[in-house]
Formats: structure tokens, sequence, C-alpha cells
């Protein structure tokens, strides 16, 4: 089975401070996406990457960064975080065929 | 502008009944089609892809595709109160591996 791990299930962070999601795949996988949840709005992709090293916009980058290291390991970074991005960020991971997986989630509330 | 429609609901559907799901999308490049359930609080898991026009069955789901009329369906026969959760249609974005979800249609089967 495709295991897509979170590290961080659960953050309270201070505005303004520099926040790191990590992300780690096993399953060789080339691409791999971070993605918020926000009721109403649903899923919103953030950035997504083809390859190591490789990363593209998606709708809403503003105020995130991603590096990707590695291929098993995409990180989504918050460079100083505001309220506004308290939300469920979802990281998933796809191969060929694009089925995406997806991890269990961070919830990240900013005070 | 790339869309994914789906109706957000609630879908009450009574206990053992057919509950119809329908998406529909606006770009005619895409060429993979993906339903995912997600439960409240959790991350979603992909219950049934689909690439080719006409149907495919997976136990009680049916997922049907019609890419002249730019629609994916899924049908969820014997309605159990455990597929209760939202329902979420993915695209891929043209020819590349970008995925793109619809906000979801929630679903309450009625005991």
């Amino acid at each position: 089975d495709v295991k897509v791990t979170q590290s961080s299930r659960y953050l309270v962070k201070r505005t303004g401070e520099k926040v790191f999601l990590e992300c780690v795949q096993d399953m060789d996988h080339e691409n791999m996406f971070w993605y918020r949840q926000d009721p109403g709005l649903g899923l919103r992709l953030i950035y997504f990457s083809y390859d190591v090293k490789m990363k593209e916009k998606g709708d809403i980058p503003e105020g995130y960064s991603v590096s990707r290291e590695k291929k098993e390991r995409f990180s989504l970074i918050l460079e100083s975080a505001s309220t506004n991005q308290t939300s469920m960020y979802l990281c998933a991971s796809s191969g060929n065929g694009n089925t995406i997986y997806f991890g269990e989630g961070s919830w990240l509330t900013v005070v | 502008q790339k869309e994914v429609e789906q109706n957000s609901g609630p879908l009450s559907v009574p206990e053992g009944a057919i509950a119809s799901l329908n998406c529909t999308y606006s770009d005619r490049g895409s060429q993979s089609f993906f339903w995912y359930r997600q439960y409240s609080g959790k991350s979603p898991e992909l219950i049934m892809s689909i690439y080719s026009n006409g149907d495919k069955e997976d136990g009680r789901f049916t997922a049907q595709l019609n890419k002249a009329s730019q629609y994916v369906s899924l049908l969820i026969r014997d309605s159990q109160p455990s597929d209760s959760a939202t329902y979420l249609c993915a695209v891929n974005w043209g020819r590349d591996d970008k995925i793109i979800f619809g906000k979801g249609t929630r679903l309450h089967i009625l005991p």
C-alpha cells in the first residue's frame, strides 16, 4: 500500500512564526502535492513538484514555499505564519496513472 | 478557467437505495477521473478511477464517464449508513499530472 506520512498532525503557531510541514512518501512517486482544505472552499492546490528540486505554483502559492531535496520528501514552508493560514494541510503523491494518495493531514492553527 | 463542479448537497438517500453523485468538468483534454470519499476530519481516500467512456464497476460502486458531455458520475448501490461522507470528484488538468478537485457533495444515508 502507498503510504504518505505527514509528521505533524496538529500544530499551534504564533503569527509571524516560520512553520515547516514535512511529508514523506514510500512509493517512489515522481509527483508530490500540497493542498489546503477549508470549509466551503474545497481542496486548493498550493504547490506541486514533478521531480527533485523542481516545483510549480498551484492556485494559491502566496505566503508559501516548498522544498524537494529528495524524491520521497516534500516540505511546505510558511515563512511568516498568519491567521488566514489556519487550515488543514494535505500532502499527496502520485506516480504513473495520476492517482493521488493523501497523507492523514496536518491541522494548523495560527494564533 | 479550469473547473470541476459538484452539487454541494447534502444529498439524503434512504438506506438500501441507490445514491447518484454527479460531476462536470470544463477541460476537454482531461483524461483521468477519480472519485474520493472523505469522512469528517479525515483525509480523502480513493474509491475509483476511470479513464474511458462508459461504466466501471467495483463492488457497490459504479463510475460512469461521458467525455462528450464532460461529466462523470458515481452510483452507490444498496447505500449504507457508513457511506455517509463527502464525495470528491477529481480530474486531471490538460495533459499533465495536475489534479483539480471539486468542492465535494455531502451524502447522508438515512437509516
